[in-house]
């Protein structure tokens, strides 16, 4: 089935820094990824599309100057956490959809980001 | 846009009794309904789905059914085990290649 890579797992940064990460498409052309971003015992949040060649459709409320998306490939898509703060501390994690498959849409593994 | 609602938020069953999860959604153009199983810290799994077309989809323990008059769906395990504990999503999509709205989640236990 379709894989999607996600990097990195766990990251822990001092505020006021930018943290980037990053989704492959490892055996697809993943031209939409889908990024969500998930509290602690919360529901996955869709935070924006990114197409790739395109600008990123956010959802209401997500600062897109904060969280920079970029889709500059099929098979590559990165979300950047701007001057990052506590309150950005969460589960963000991406999704894609193969076309073809059966199963619907894949998730990568998540980012555990903590800000201190 | 889409607007999906989960219940209950909590469910505790004790083992070998069924469990039935039940979402409803806004968007009468939705036709792919999605569940999902999430361990802690880890990945959604996808665990059985159902388009539109059909109103009952089954695969072992697990069955969805659909109402797309009344716009609701529903998750059903049978015979629940231990290892069935976690938390179970929702989803509806409109098309394959747009996003996906989650249910809040329900966080199932299943008593030994």
């Amino acid at each position: 089935g379709a894989v999607v890579s996600q990097h990195p797992s766990r990251v822990i940064c001092k505020s006021g820094t930018s943290v980037k990460i990053e989704c492959r498409s490892l055996d697809f052309q993943a031209t939409t990824m889908f990024w969500y971003r998930q509290f602690p015992k919360q529901s996955l949040m869709l935070m924006a599309t990114s197409n790739e060649g395109s600008k990123a459709t956010y959802e209401q409320g997500v600062e897109k100057d904060k969280f920079l998306i970029n889709h500059a490939s099929l098979t590559l898509s990165t979300l950047t956490v701007t001057s990052a703060h506590p309150e950005d501390s969460s589960f963000y994690i991406c999704s894609s959809w193969k076309a073809g498959e059966l199963y619907g849409y894949t998730f990568g593994s998540g980012t555990r980001l903590t800000v201190v | 846009g889409e607007n999906v609602e989960q219940h209950p938020s909590t469910l505790s069953v004790q083992e070998g009794d069924s469990a039935v999860i039940k979402c409803t959604y806004s968007d009468s153009a939705s036709n792919y309904f999605p569940w999902y199983k999430q361990e802690l810290g880890k990945r959604p799994q996808l665990i059985i789905d159902i388009r539109s077309n059909v109103g009952e989809k089954k695969d072992q323990r697990i069955a969805v059914t659909l109402n797309k008059t009344a716009k609701h769906f529903s998750l059903h395990i049978t015979e629940t085990q231990p290892e069935d504990s976690a938390v179970y999503f929702c989803a509806a999509s409109w098309s394959n290649n747009n996003d996906m709205r989650f249910g809040a989640g329900t966080r199932l236990t299943v008593k030994p």
